[in-house]
């Protein structure tokens, strides 16, 4: 079955420091990869995605992720964190559905809190 | 562009009422989806809709209805409102799964109570 596993509910970090949230999935078939992001009472946005090409994917607010197909990996990472990237963090596979249809499976989420 | 947006913000129901959530998107997006998210278990799809006309079954569809009647509205029916319930709604919308660039739109969610 396809799934996709957040390794950590939370990551804790201090401002200014590096950060990795971890992502692996399970998919026998070609995949399109996400990362959303959702701010306190806010709605999800579009973090990063990749679709095909180079596996270093850069997002917005510095966040790049590497997609690492031989681990099944899709790791998001920043290197300074701000208080402002205290969020929920959402990875998200694109697999095939029925007909010529895709869907999206979730991850539970990361919460990323960022400490002064 | 508004984007996605959700009608009501808030809504406190009691056990056995009903309730419409108005989803609307203006960017001419064939898809559109409803989520529930609740504490520890992530985004779980309720219902969603390919194009104006059609509706499908998401993973938890029990106790919800859905209707597209047009293309940039998407309507959640509770008919009998149960504290399971209680949750907060996003809609989203997107451009066909198969578009390069699929992605899913958020709206800014329904926190609803049920009591």
């Amino acid at each position: 079955a396809q799934s996709v596993t957040q390794l950590d509910s939370q990551v804790p970090v201090f401002e200014e420091a590096p950060v990795e949230l971890r992502c692996n999935y399970s998919s026998s078939v070609s995949v399109y990869l996400f990362w959303y992001v959702q701010y306190p009472n806010q709605g999800l946005q579009l973090l990063l995605k990749y679709l095909s090409g180079s596996t270093l994917v850069k997002g917005i607010n510095g966040f790049e992720a590497e997609f690492n197909k031989s681990q099944t990996s899709f790791h998001l990472r920043k290197p300074s964190v701000h208080i402002s990237d205290t969020a929920e963090y959402f990875c998200a596979v694109s697999v095939p559905n029925a007909g010529n249809n895709r869907k999206l499976i979730w991850g539970l989420g990361t919460s990323l809190a960022v400490n002064p | 562009n508004a984007g996605v947006t959700q009608t009501p913000k808030f809504r406190v129901l009691k056990t056995g009422q009903s309730m419409t959530l108005l989803c609307a998107q203006d960017m001419n997006h064939e898809y559109m989806y409803w989520y529930r998210q609740d504490p520890g278990m992530g985004l779980r799809l309720i219902h969603y809709s390919v194009g104006e006309g059609t509706t499908a079954k998401g993973e938890v569809p029990d106790g919800y209805n859905v209707s597209r009647l047009k293309k940039q509205n998407f309507l959640l029916g509770l008919e009998s409102a149960a504290p399971s319930q209680t949750s907060v709604y996003f809609c989203a919308s997107s451009w066909p799964a198969g578009d390069p660039a699929y992605e899913q739109y958020f709206g800014p969610g329904t926190r609803l109570t049920v009591t």
